[in-house]
This record gives C-alpha cells, sequence and structure tokens, in this order.
C-alpha cells in the first residue's frame, strides 16, 4: 500500500478484556515502531522491531503488553487483561531501515470502560 | 535519556501571519523530524533534518545540530495550518537507540 495502515480504527473494550491491534507497515520497510499517545500528550515509545533482530521492548509499559511480527511485513500489539489507563491512541510507523525517517499509520483509538 | 523541549507550547495567529517554532534538545542526535498532527490525530510528515536547511512550500526549518535546536518556520499561516506541531529525535548512539523521543508539541490555532 501507499502508507502505513492500521486496524481497527477504533476499539472500545471492558476493563480486563484482551484487545489485539495490527498494523501493515509501507511495503518493503524493514523497521516497525509501536508508540502511544495519551490524551493531550505527546508520543512514548513502546516496541521497535528491525528485520529478524530481537526486538527492542524498552518501552513496553508492563507485561501486559506484548507485540509480535511475522519477517518484514504486518505486526500485532496485543494488550492481555486491559485496564482504563491503557486508553490512548496506538500509533504504528515503519522506516526503510533503523536509520531512517518514520512513517505513521492513523493509529488505533482504544477506549477502555 | 535526551529531553526534547518545544515553544511556545500554544500559538495563536490570524491567518496571513509567520510564525517560528523551537526545538531545543539535551544530546546529540542522528535523526530529527517535524510532524504535524491534524484535527483528525493523523503525523503528516513536514521535514525529516538532522542537519542544514530545508524548505517545502511555505513551511521550511533549520536544525543546528551542534547547538542542539530545530526551527520550524510556517509563513503566510493559513486555516489549515492549525493543529499541533511535534519535533522528533533520534539519539546518536549504539544499540537499542532507534525510537523516536517526542516533545511535548506547539499547538496551534490559525484564525481566520
Amino acid at each position: 500500500g501507499a502508507g502505513v495502515s492500521q486496524s481497527p480504527s477504533n476499539k472500545v473494550t471492558e476493563k480486563g478484556k484482551d484487545v489485539e491491534l495490527r498494523c501493515d507497515p509501507i511495503s518493503g520497510h524493514t523497521a516497525l515502531y509501536w508508540y502511544r499517545q495519551r490524551l493531550g500528550q505527546g508520543l512514548e515509545f513502546l516496541i521497535y522491531f528491525q528485520g529478524n533482530s530481537a526486538p527492542d521492548k524498552s518501552g513496553l509499559p508492563s507485561d501486559r503488553f506484548s507485540a509480535e511480527r511475522t519477517g518484514e511485513s504486518v505486526s500485532t500489539l496485543t494488550i492481555q487483561r486491559t485496564q482504563q489507563e491503557d486508553s490512548a491512541v496506538y500509533l504504528c510507523a515503519s522506516s526503510l531501515f533503523s536509520y531512517n525517517e518514520q512513517f505513521f499509520g492513523p493509529g488505533t483509538r482504544l477506549t477502555v470502560l | 535519556g535526551i529531553q526534547v523541549e518545544q515553544s511556545p507550547p500554544d500559538l495563536i495567529l490570524q491567518e496571513g501571519a509567520n510564525s517560528t517554532l523551537r526545538c531545543n534538545f539535551s544530546d546529540s542526535v542522528n535523526n530529527l523530524q517535524w510532524f504535524h498532527q491534524n484535527p483528525w490525530g493523523q503525523l503528516i510528515n513536514l521535514f525529516y533534518i538532522p542537519s542544514g536547511t530545508k524548505q517545502n512550500g511555505r513551511l521550511s526549518a533549520t536544525t543546528v545540530a551542534t547547538e542542539r535546536y530545530s526551527l520550524l518556520y510556517i509563513s503566510s499561516s493559513q486555516t489549515t495550518d492549525s493543529g499541533v506541531y511535534f519535533c522528533a529525535v533520534r539519539a546518536r548512539g549504539g544499540g537499542a537507540t532507534n525510537k523516536l523521543i517526542f516533545g511535548t508539541g506547539t499547538l496551534l490555532a490559525v484564525q481566520p
């Protein structure tokens, strides 16, 4: 596709449920990133994938958060036992290589009731 | 870790006015990007500018890496320029430093 795509665009869930968010990076981009944006704030890094290297998970806020990436394509971010503080917009970005310009998808707005 | 500060935090302009947004960072960087987040939340890439000066239409940006700051110039502002402008940097160094560190943004409102 022409840009980074994410699904769903919106997700409303109940506290304690698990959610999966999907990201399709720009074709050919080897690096993929997940960020979180709380209301009225800047973006905070969650996790980074580069090719077949071990992911950088240093930004994941708790062990309820995990992410996978299949090769150099789709990634899923999973949040288990969601809490109200997980409510935020989750944004995915990709870049050709790790040191190149990052391009962002439209985000998934997660609301935990 | 590296700190990124943006100023001013918010700005109101009349259509047609010019403005300068500033981004200061506390350590050496090898990537700096400016983004515009529109009212629908989409992050739009404006500039990839770890150093030097670039121009794109009414927008231009300058990064002085040795003095650890970057400036975004908006000339002849339009109502569609409204939104939040973010500066984001990637710290220089090896290892797991490929993440972008975002500033807190400048909220711009352009009035007709």
